[in-house]
């Protein structure tokens, strides 16, 4: 167990449907990170918060919107779904938020977009 | 492009038999940080060895080691005398200093199949 957390789970929508992926960091952790693990393109990384500010952004699409919280939790949402949305999304956390940091992932939300 | 190759899709093994994933990687900055996580059938990435571009010297930890040569861009990793509980999919990442916020880069996965 990492100490991260992601809810939900599991997640089944609809084309057009908009959804909120939530993740808590490790105790102590200041950094979240986003991913999508998808069939085509692997593990992508789409954004990064420190302490509430974004800090680093990658191929996220603008359908796709973060923030993070006082409290450091973060949330993704994904808005007007595809079915090329359809993945594995994952965030990780870190103390400091630097390259020197090792993430610890949580265990995923799977999103099917039928 | 690609910064980090895993050339081998699948690797089966018999267990007690050593494996050895290959990771290739493309950087042009001299700080870096080299990661190995492992993604068992559950889905869960977890974590299992760094290293940084400083340090060549090459560590056995339990059952894995690791083989990092700057010269060559490879950062081999072997599981010894592997048991079914490796089975597993395995990543290779690359981290860069020119993104100093840590972003990790990973290859497309080597699936590493042990059967009893």
């Amino acid at each position: 167990d990492s100490g991260v957390t992601q809810t939900p789970k599991h997640l089944i929508t609809a084309t057009g449907q908009r959804v909120t992926l939530r993740c808590s960091p490790r105790s102590g952790d200041l950094s979240v990170y986003w991913y999508q693990q998808s069939l085509d393109q692997g593990l992508q990384f789409l954004i990064q918060y420190y302490n509430g500010e974004e800090r680093a952004k990658g191929n996220i699409l603008e359908r796709f919107s973060a923030q993070q919280f006082p409290d450091l939790h973060s949330e993704l949402n994904l808005s007007s779904l595809e079915l090329g949305d359809s993945a594995l999304y994952f965030c990780a956390s870190t103390r400091g938020g630097s390259l020197t940091d090792t993430q610890y992932f949580g265990p995923g939300t799977r999103l099917t977009v039928l | 492009a690609q910064k980090v190759t895993q050339a081998q899709t699948e690797i089966s093994v018999v267990e007690k038999e050593d494996v050895t994933l290959d990771c290739v990687y493309e950087t042009r900055d001299t700080t870096y940080y080299l990661f190995w996580y492992k993604q068992p059938p559950s889905g869960e990435l977890v974590f299992l060895i760094r290293r940084n571009s400083f340090d060549e010297q090459n560590e056995i930890s339990g059952r894995y080691s690791w083989n990092f040569q700057k010269s060559t861009s490879s950062f081999n990793f072997t599981i010894t005398a592997s048991q079914v509980v490796d089975s597993a999919v395995y990543f290779c990442a690359l981290s860069e200093a020119n993104d100093s916020w840590g972003k990790l880069q990973f290859g497309a996965g080597t699936q590493v199949v042990v059967t009893p």
